[in-house]
């Protein structure tokens, strides 16, 4: 079974503080995505990445930043975080073949004070 | 733009009962579209995925129907559980295949 793991569960931090959340896949997927989910909103695309070092902006990028140094491992920046960063945020693999599906972690429950 | 809506937003029904959740997508060029669940503060599980050439998927109980010409996909579920219960999302993936549009979900409630 394709696993998909987030350091957190839930977080707290405060406005200006630069937070990271990690995100580890152990199929081998090339592509990873970065999603928040906000109700009303559903989910929107922040970063996504089709291979090591590699990074393309999603629908909503601004605030944040990725780093893909690991083919296994993409990570999500927030350099100074606010309170309208307050979210969930979830992170997703799948294969470099084309048209397949994304393997969801459990989510990280940020909250910024 | 792509967009994609989910109908109804919420849904609440008796145990044992059959029950059609719609989406519609505004663009049929689509590489596939997909139903995922989630449940409460969790991540999404996929559910079914069916390629733009297919009509449709089975997976136990559950039915997804894909029709591109008039934009819109159905899920069905049979003999429905109280373990069913949670928001069911459809998502989208266009021609660049990299990206997925999803929808805002359906909210389902199976009452025992």
């Amino acid at each position: 079974d394709v696993k998909v793991t987030q350091s957190s569960r839930y977080l707290v931090k405060r406005t200006g503080e630069k937070v990271f959340l990690e995100c580890v896949q152990d199929m081998d997927h090339e592509n990873m995505f970065w999603y928040r989910q906000d109700p009303g909103l559903g989910l929107r695309l922040i970063y996504f990445s089709y291979d090591v070092k590699m990074k393309e902006k999603g629908d909503i990028p601004e605030g944040y930043s990725v780093s893909r140094e690991k083919k296994e491992r993409f990570s999500l920046i927030l350099e100074s975080a606010s309170t309208n960063q307050t979210s969930m945020y979830l992170c997703a693999s799948s294969s470099g073949t084309g048209g397949d599906t994304q393997y969801f972690g459990p989510g990280t429950r940020l909250t910024v004070l | 733009k792509q967009e994609v809506t989910q109908i109804p937003a919420a849904l609440s029904v008796p145990e044992g009962e059959n029950l059609v959740l719609n989406c519609s997508f505004t663009d049929s060029a689509i590489y596939n579209l997909q139903w995922f669940r989630q449940d409460p503060g969790k991540g999404l599980t996929s559910l079914l995925l069916i390629q733009s050439s297919q009509r449709e998927q089975t997976s136990g109980r559950l039915n997804a129907s894909l029709d591109k010409s008039s934009g819109r996909s159905t899920l069905y579920i049979a003999a429905s559980q109280p373990g069913d219960s949670a928001t069911y999302l459809c998502a989208v993936m266009g021609t660049s295949y990299d990206k997925v549009i999803f929808g805002p979900g359906t909210s389902l409630s199976v009452i025992p």
